[in-house]
């Protein structure tokens, strides 16, 4: 079955406590990139990749790191969260151009 | 810049009526337009595309939707809405610029009544 996969699906931590959101996908695309969803907001994309060891910032790139070392693999770093990192964050991924994107579940991250 | 509007917080629609969720947007260039399903936790399901071709576009669970590029918008549409229906939906365009980048509105709540 394709599916994008990110684990865990719900996350409580504290202030300063290194996490990181892992992200798979098996469809063998090349592009894959995380948002964050906030009420009123939408999702905005954090970072994106374009292909193996090439990523870039999002939108809202601060307080996050992300690797591509792998093709299917695109984990979410974050070094020292804080409370405003607190949110609903998606991993997605697709082919290049006019496809649709593909969602994972969605990790619910609470920081305290 | 890029960017995507949906002018409503909520839709609400009796069961068994039509429905309209509306988008608007604004692109350079020709505009790859989505829309996106959500349900409570739950990640998001594509409903449907439009990238060319014809206006009306026809998407899963007998959800379509309407381009029209005088007006700059991409209506979802629904003949008869069920309960099942509601969700939080969400319309987006694809950068093709710089980044390929989904850039999404801020989502509209669709409550259908029984």
């Amino acid at each position: 079955e394709a599916q994008v996969t990110q684990n865990p699906r719900y996350l409580i931590t504290v202030t300063g406590k290194k996490l990181t959101v892992t992200c798979s996908q098996n469809m063998n695309h090349e592009y894959m990139s995380w948002y964050r969803q906030d009420p009123g907001l939408g999702l905005r994309q954090i970072y994106y990749s374009m292909n193996v060891e090439v990523t870039d910032k999002g939108d809202v790139p601060e307080g996050y790191k992300v690797s591509r070392k792998e093709k299917r693999n695109f984990p979410l770093i974050l070094e020292s969260p804080s409370p405003n990192q607190t949110s609903l964050y998606f991993c997605a991924s697709s082919f290049i151009r006019n496809t649709e994107a593909f969602f994972g579940q969605g990790t619910r991250l609470t920081v305290v | 810049a890029q960017s995507v509007a949906q002018p409503e917080d909520q839709v609400n629609v009796a069961e068994g009526n039509p429905l309209t969720v509306k988008c608007t947007y604004s692109v350079s260039g020709n505009p790859y337009l989505f829309w996106y399903v959500q349900y409570p936790n739950r990640g998001l399901q594509f409903l449907l595309k439009y990238i060319t071709g014809d206006n009306l576009v026809k998407g899963s669970y007998g959800f379509e939707a309407e381009f029209n590029k005088s007006q700059t918008s991409f209506h979802l549409k629904k003949p008869s809405a069920l309960v099942s229906d509601s969700a939080l939906y969400f319309c987006a365009v694809r950068d093709l610029a710089a980044t390929n980048k989904l850039i999404f509105g801020t989502g509209t709540l669709l409550a259908v009544q029984p």
